[in-house]
């Protein structure tokens, strides 16, 4: 059966410094990707989603990119985070748009 | 890109049936509909997919209208674990994106 990973489970970071949130995908190959961002007490915002290796989309111009450096292996980077990074990150995959996306147990970011 | 519109909240009895609804009037003919549904300080959890055909799994039923431009979600006996946010998302051949909306709160009282 495929399963997600995605750690840590809380960060908390000062303004300013670097990030690195990784997942991976274990039981499919050539998934569909999504990085989400949901800010507390608000909706999922698509950040980036890869249909391959080295194929990135952005949603949303920010202070974050991501790479696939591996089919199964999707990691959300900052260079320096801001205040306004705060949140909960979350990564799903799916087989295609055809299938329903699952997603993993999330990542809450505290900046500080 | 096609959008959904769901009402922010409803209210169910326990172990009644909830029907939540959610309107899509721009969907293409490949869009498939999802619905997700996100318990607090959780990440969302797939419930049900479908294209054109009713659906139905061992959590809900999904029922698409013939033009497709509505569905239902259909919790048949809810539960107090069931209060969450429930999410009817498009996804797109085009992209293979999945971008959610505010999603209906559904509160189940006792």
């Amino acid at each position: 059966s495929q399963t997600i990973h995605q750690w840590p489970a809380t960060l908390v970071q000062p303004v300013g410094s670097p990030l690195s949130l990784e997942c991976t995908v274990e039981g499919t190959s050539n998934p569909n990707l999504y990085w989400y961002r949901q800010a507390a007490g608000r909706g999922l915002q698509l950040l980036f989603y890869s249909v391959g290796i080295g194929q990135i989309s952005s949603e949303v111009p920010q202070n974050l990119s991501a790479s696939r450096p591996q089919d199964r292996q999707f990691i959300l980077s900052s260079k320096k985070l801001l205040l306004s990074d705060s949140g909960f990150y979350l990564c799903a995959w799916s087989s295609s748009y055809r299938a329903g996306a699952f997603f993993g147990q999330g990542t809450r970011l505290t900046v500080v | 890109d096609a959008k959904t519109t769901q009402p922010n909240s409803m209210e169910s009895n326990e172990e009644e049936p909830v029907h939540l609804p959610c309107n899509h009037s721009t969907i293409s003919g490949t869009d498939y509909i999802h619905w997700y549904r996100q318990l607090p300080s959780q990440g969302p959890e797939y419930v049900i997919h479908g294209l054109t055909s009713n659906v139905n799994n061992r959590m809900a039923s999904l029922a698409i209208a013939e033009d497709r431009k509505s569905s239902t979600l259909i919790l048949h006996r809810a539960t107090l674990r069931d209060a969450a946010v429930y999410y009817c998302i498009l996804s797109y051949n085009a992209g293979n994106m999945l971008t959610f909306g505010g999603g209906t709160r559904l509160m189940v009282k006792p």
